[in-house]
């Protein structure tokens, strides 16, 4: 069955640690992001890519960095610069750079300890 | 800059009654597209409806239906008939980039939503 993956879906990092999260998608969609998901604060867009080897930072991009080397995959690192990291991660892919729906992976919940 | 307001924190609706959650938005943009996203406990984000805003006829679901106020920037949803399923965090979503290079979703910060048996 076509869809996203992100793995793990939970983890735990030492402060000082750079930490990566795997997202995975079979749905042959140009286009991928990654979310970070507080209480209250409703989703908000780290980074995003239209096509390989390109992308974008979003709102709240400063500690983090992305690669997109296949059009399958987009990992998030989340550096020890990333004062506060500990939240929810949401990766997302659409079709024709977001024109359409976007379809979500079932998360990694990130704890800093 | 562009936002999507949720003035709704919570709410909460007999099971088999009807509630209707709000949203608005802000953007300069003539042409984009609004979605519904439902969150259970899971945490899976659930694409429930979605409108593309040269569209005058407001979308439906099932269950589902939006009423789109193009003019005073409203995209409101409507849940008929309510079970105890959807009750979940609901998320009114804009993407503002329409034909742009963009593309992203902008999210309002959500309506818990609790349905009582």
């Amino acid at each position: 069955d076509g869809g996203i993956t992100q793995s793990p879906k939970y983890l735990f990092r030492k402060e000082g640690q750079n930490v990566t999260l795997s997202c995975e998608q079979n749905l042959n969609h140009d286009a991928m992001y990654w979310y970070r998901q507080d209480p209250g604060q409703g989703l908000r867009l780290i980074y995003y890519s239209q096509i390989v080897n390109d992308f974008q930072k979003g709102d709240i991009a400063e500690g983090y960095s992305v690669s997109r080397e296949k059009k399958e995959s987009f990992p998030l690192t989340v550096t020890s610069a990333q004062k506060n990291p500990t939240a929810f991660y949401l990766c997302a892919s659409s079709m024709f750079g977001g024109l359409t729906e976007a379809f979500f992976g079932q998360g990694t919940r990130l704890t800093v300890v | 800059a562009q936002t999507v307001t949720q003035s709704q924190p919570e709410m909460s609706v007999q099971e088999a009654e009807t509630v209707t959650l709000s949203c608005t938005y802000d953007t300069s943009e003539s042409d984009y597209y609004l979605f519904w996203y439902k969150q259970p406990p899971s945490r899976q984000m659930i694409l429930v409806i979605r409108q593309e805003a040269y569209k005058q006829q407001n979308a439906t679901e099932n269950r589902f239906s939006v009423n789109f106020q193009k003019a005073a920037k409203s995209f409101s949803l409507k849940i008929s008939d309510s079970q105890l399923g959807d009750a979940a965090m609901y998320f009114c979503a804009c993407d503002m980039n329409y034909g742009g290079s963009q593309g992203n979703l902008i999210f309002g910060k959500g309506t818990k939503l609790s349905v009582k048996p």
